[in-house]
């Protein structure tokens, strides 16, 4: 059973610039969620997908966004790139209970 | 306002020896509850879980216990190992214990160190 495939897994922008990052969740799975992680917050919710709703939000800026696809894979998206989204941007792929997690991408804003 | 909050940034156990982390929580609400590891550059990967119905579950070496009163939890890893090594993250979830309606809230996570 293959696991969450996030691409890319290194990224480089320039402040200003938008991004786009995508995640494939375990077949079967309807629910994907996006977590930024940077040092000493830990991983802070960003938003979470089901059969292409996003049902549930955490407390980012409109410049974050997201939608799923009819195959359940995600997007997310970062508008206006500013040098404090420099971060591991981790997808979350979850079943019943537990969420599986990629890789992450990691985003670096020079 | 941290819905969920581990307060030890880091710690750190001699190999052999008892480990326990804790995490403290504040939304009434939670009712499922788990733990992750994450080595540096990778994503968590699960460890354990607990229902709120429950107040311990226990998997090989680690074992959670579940305080509702206290609104407190605990992961007991023994004996410690030098490849437990990670960052260990708390998360709760509200809704159908752990079903598919909650997403997972995090702590801040802890630092262990098992020492040879």
């Amino acid at each position: 059973k293959a696991g969450v495939t996030q691409t890319p897994r290194y990224l480089i922008k320039t402040r200003g610039q938008q991004v786009t990052l995508s995640c494939s969740p375990i077949s079967g799975h309807r629910s994907v969620s996006w977590y930024q992680q940077t040092p000493g917050q830990g991983l802070q919710f960003l938003f979470e997908y089901f059969s292409e709703t996003q049902r549930n939000k955490g407390n980012f800026p409109g410049r974050f966004s997201g939608r799923q696809f009819s195959n359940s894979r995600s997007e997310m998206n970062v508008s206006t790139l500013e040098l404090g989204d420099s971060a591991l941007y981790l997808c979350a792929s979850k079943g019943w209970a537990e969420a599986f997690f990629g890789q992450g991408t990691r985003l670096t804003v020079v | 306002d941290q819905q969920v909050k581990q307060n030890s940034p880091s710690l750190s156990v001699q190999e052999g020896r008892i480990s326990i982390l804790n995490c403290d929580y504040t939304n009434s609400m939670f009712d499922y509850f788990l733990w992750y590891k994450k080595y540096p550059a990778e994503g968590p990967t699960f460890l354990i879980s607990i229902s709120s119905i429950k107040d311990k579950n226990e998997d090989g070496r680690f074992t959670v216990f579940l305080n509702k009163s206290a609104k407190h939890l605990s992961l007991h890893i023994v004996p410690s190992q030098p490849g437990d090594s990670a960052v260990y993250f708390c998360a709760a979830s509200a809704g159908n214990y752990g079903g598919s309606q909650g997403n997972l809230i995090f702590g801040k996570g802890t630092k262990l160190s098992v020492k040879p």
